[in-house]
């Protein structure tokens, strides 16, 4: 079983509309969640952390994490065309102690003007 | 903002050759790690390293893989005997403490022919 696994294809969403990710994760024991924005040829950029149960919101941008369910989304609302890019869902694998981040393959956004 | 920095930017070397990679992690931070990234592949996990001492590795960083911090500011990576596969960009990535939130430098573009 993948570590993490972000099994959409290509999103492609209109100026303005909301783009809707989703990641799943295998160990139960994680407890660090975070989203990364990697334009292509560039470096992941941090763009939100999540740690409890529930939704977290920064800007334009919503994490949501459940933890039973090993699942983590990310809604970006009125997306712009700044906002094509791929999207990595991370992990920390193990206890806080232990923080090796497991990426998934990334989802790439499209945002149509 | 401070930022993770990474010399060089790219880097071509042939075959068998030794290369070290150069990463200025951000100052007041703790916990550093490498990560690489194949051309089209997700991002893989390399090693930690804290308090001087490699903390975990992943099959990746076999042998031919050593790091090290030779002063209080750099972080080093040197692959001894590069082969084609090593080809990729490898990302410096940097933490403090707590919170957990990794941060990636630009990276640097292996290229071995």
């Amino acid at each position: 079983q993948k570590e993490v696994e972000q099994n959409s294809g290509p999103l492609s969403v209109p100026e303005g509309a909301i783009a809707s990710l989703n990641c799943t994760y295998s160990d139960r024991v994680s407890q660090s969640f975070f989203w990364y924005r990697q334009y292509s040829g560039k470096s992941p950029e941090l763009i939100m952390s999540i740690y409890s149960n529930g939704d977290k919101e920064d800007g334009r941008f919503t994490a949501q994490l459940n933890k039973a369910s090993q699942y983590v989304s990310l809604l970006i609302r009125d997306s712009q065309p700044s906002d094509s890019a791929t999207y990595l869902c991370a992990v920390n694998q193990g206890d806080y102690g232990n923080n090796r981040l497991a990426f998934g393959k990334g989802n790439q956004v499209v945002v149509i003007p | 903002e401070p930022e993770v920095t990474q010399t060089p930017s790219h880097q071509v070397t042939q075959m068998g050759q030794e290369v070290i990679l150069r990463c200025v992690p951000i100052s007041n931070h703790l916990y550093f790690y490498w990560y690489r990234q194949i051309l089209g592949q997700k991002v893989e996990f390399l090693v930690s390293f804290y308090n001087n001492e490699i903390s975990e590795k992943s099959e990746i960083f076999d042998d031919q893989f050593s790091v090290e911090r030779p002063d209080g500011s750099n972080f080093t990576l040197k692959i001894r005997s590069t082969k084609l596969e090593d080809s990729a960009m490898y990302f410096c990535a940097s933490r403090s403490g707590t919170p957990y939130e990794q941060y990636f430098g630009p990276g640097t573009r292996l290229t071995v022919t």
